[in-house]
């Protein structure tokens, strides 16, 4: 499966939008990029998938380089409810297995 | 809808003993996956059940065993436990071939 790097922590401040980047290099064509997150002393959650086009949903917006090589997920107005770790990961168009996690961006955001 | 439910939510057994986890799957999904999350790292993946099957299997040792029923909840089992099972064990549902997975709030395990 391909890799993913993440900066291991960011920080906002609340009501100001967030970027977190994620680089995935050795992507193939038929690989989706997930994001989940995981709030303090919770499961992961999922937030956003996209494959080529940028998309956006109720939590977020994910938009893709045109060469699938990095994305980013944006959070247009942090709230403090937002501080988690945020895992991009790449699944397999089709694959009905596992997620694979790395270690993810840290997010802290300040009042 | 009661979402992933897992018990127990927390967990002390000795090294060497043996130790069953349960997982109870959203409404309606049928394929159960556990996780191992150490202390600052992400999940890991242990195994995925469907229709009774181990369908998938991560890097983990026989010591590691699981089950999935009719209802599709499913259980974790681990045997001659050592320190380093301390961790976080997390389960997550879905719809097959569904995107997203959802997961429960772990059960915590310390071996000591």
């Amino acid at each position: 499966d391909a890799k993913t790097t993440q900066p291991n922590s960011m920080e906002s401040n609340e009501e100001e939008p967030v970027h977190l980047p994620c680089n995935h290099s050795t992507i193939s064509g038929t690989d989706y990029i997930h994001w989940y997150r995981q709030l303090p002393s919770q499961g992961p959650e999922y937030v956003i998938h996209g494959l080529t086009s940028n998309v956006n949903n109720r939590m977020a917006s994910l938009a893709i380089a045109e060469d699938r090589k990095s994305s980013t997920l944006i959070l247009h107005r942090a709230t403090l409810r937002d501080a988690a770790v945020y895992y991009c990961i790449l699944r397999r168009r089709g694959s009905q297995g596992n997620l694979i996690f790395g270690k993810g961006t840290k997010l802290s955001v300040k009042p | 809808d009661a979402g992933v439910t897992q018990s127990p939510t927390h967990l002390i057994k000795t090294r060497g003993q043996q130790v069953t986890l349960r997982c109870s799957p959203k409404s309606g999904h049928d394929t159960v996956s556990w996780y191992q999350q150490a202390l600052g790292q992400g999940p890991q993946f242990i195994f995925q059940y469907y229709e009774e099957e181990e369908r998938q299997r991560g890097n983990f040792p026989d010591r590691f065993s699981g089950h999935q029923f009719p209802n599709y909840s499913s259980e974790l089992n681990v045997n001659a436990l050592l320190l380093g099972d301390s961790a976080l064990y997390l389960c997550a549902s879905s719809l097959t071939n569904a995107i997203e997975a959802f997961f429960g709030q772990g059960t915590r395990l310390t071996v000591v």
